[in-house]
């Protein structure tokens, strides 16, 4: 069974300040997805890294594959308001015979205006 | 057409009733999911159709009852639950396989009296 620990599990900071959330595992993944849930809304996909050591950014927001992909961090320069929300990773194990996503454990973001 | 669409948004019921949960998507995607959500949680997977066929039973009670009438539709058939299924029920779909991208709906909060 793939598990995903999501770190930290909450944070709360200052509008302008950068900040990072990690997804780990154990178990090697053949992508990995990044979603933002904002209360009372259903998750939205922000990103999809496939290949080790991949970067991609989105506007304030950069996301990475660790080199054996087993791991994923997402970096927010400058954070807003509007960045409030559950930020959850989840895994891609079907080249190793999951045929379902994993999820993470989750990191509840809040920015203080 | 980019969306998941759920009804109801928030469903109070008894544990004697019976409801229905709905879900549609017209993206042509082929893999409809329904999750469970507890606050400040991640969703857990309850059932995956995939190309109208259910794929993916997570061992969920059989008060919760799973329909897939054509590739746009999915229902959640209630009956008989418990308190502790009060939770968000989201659906979302995902274009082939069960570990692509989701898109989610916005949830329907159900309250079990």
């Amino acid at each position: 069974t793939q598990l995903l620990e999501q770190s930290p599990q909450f944070l709360s900071i200052q509008e302008g300040e950068n900040l990072t959330v990690y997804c780990n595992s154990s178990s090697v993944f053949s992508s990995l997805q990044w979603y933002r849930q904002e209360p009372g809304e259903g998750p939205v996909l922000l990103v999809t890294v496939v290949t080790g050591g991949e970067v991609k950014k989105l506007k304030r927001l950069t996301f990475q594959f660790g080199d054996a992909r087993k791991d994923s961090s997402l970096h927010i320069t400058a954070a807003q308001p509007g960045d409030t929300g559950l930020y959850l990773c989840a895994g891609d194990a079907s080249n190793f015979g999951n045929e379902k996503l994993t999820f993470g454990t989750g990191t509840r973001l809040t920015i203080i205006p | 057409d980019t969306e998941v669409t759920q009804t109801p948004k928030h469903l109070v019921m008894g544990m004697t009733n019976k409801k229905s949960l709905k879900c549609e998507q017209h993206m042509g995607h082929r893999a409809m999911y329904w999750y469970k959500q507890k606050a400040k949680k991640p969703p857990e997977l309850m059932f995956v159709y995939s190309y109208e066929k259910l794929s993916i039973n997570e061992s969920v009670p059989s008060r919760f009852s799973p329909e897939c009438p054509n590739s746009s539709l999915l229902n959640l058939h209630l009956h008989a639950l418990q308190p502790e299924d009060s939770a968000l029920y989201l659906c979302a779909s995902s274009l082939i396989t069960s570990t692509g991208e989701l898109f989610f709906g916005e949830g329907s909060r159900l309250t079990v009296l």
